[in-house]
């Protein structure tokens, strides 16, 4: 089966960093995206994964282990901007075929002053 | 550039109407989708279409038609609409999936079956 797991809620605080975790099980892996969705608003892409590592872009980084499927966002220097949900998604094994994502239920993130 | 755009943005539906979910794409994608999110239940795929004059089932088909005549346009059809399926629905659109071509969403749309 596809399985995809991230924690519901998280809390953090203004200025400091958070992670968050997401595992998965799925029939095949062609990528991992983060994105972000604000109360209301549509989902955002912020980081790609596919090689095993550690991706920074500014204040986010996202790392992928895929022989352990699991997959972490780092939020550095928090703003209260970054309180979202943070979806994570894998591709599907139809990779170019179809470019299909499976999504986890997302992470509610919020930060407080 | 408007990216994905949806219409309309809300909308009531009684029990057995039917409506039709407009989204349109200025980005000359190939590849489109319709997603519905729930509480708790994260987005699931309901159709999607890998070019003009095709389309193919998702996780959640049921209840649900698409037509894609155009390729900047994507249709979802609700034939007779039922409480179930009062959700936020999300359009979406990509390029072919290589590397990181990802999906871009449109605003969504809030549907209420009464």
């Amino acid at each position: 089966g596809q399985n995809i797991d991230q924690p519901t809620e998280m809390t953090a605080t203004e200025g400091a960093i958070v992670q968050i975790n997401c595992t998965y099980q799925t029939s095949g892996f062609n990528g991992l995206f983060w994105y972000q969705q604000h109360a209301g608003e549509a989902p955002t892409f912020l980081s790609y994964n596919v090689l095993d590592g550690l991706e920074e872009k500014g204040r986010f980084s996202s790392f992928l282990s895929r022989s352990k499927g699991y997959s972490y966002l780092l939020l550095k220097e928090l703003q209260m901007k970054d309180s979202a949900s943070y979806l994570c998604a894998v591709r599907d094994r139809g990779g170019g075929a179809t470019n299909k994502l499976i999504f986890g239920t997302g992470t509610l993130l919020a930060v407080q002053p | 550039n408007a990216g994905v755009t949806q219409t309309p943005k809300f909308r009531v539906l009684k029990t057995g109407q039917s409506m039709t979910l407009l989204c349109a794409q200025d980005m000359n994608h190939e590849y489109m989708y319709w997603y519905r999110q729930d509480p708790g239940m994260g987005l699931r795929l309901i159709h999607y279409s890998v070019g003009e004059g095709t389309t193919a089932k998702g996780e959640v088909p049921d209840g649900y038609n698409v037509s894609r005549l155009k390729k900047q346009n994507f249709l979802l059809g609700l034939e007779s609409a039922a409480p179930s399926q009062t959700s936020v629905y999300f359009c979406a659109s990509s390029p072919i999936g290589r590397g990181t071509d990802t999906q871009y969403f449109g605003p969504g749309t809030r549907l209420t079956v009464l």
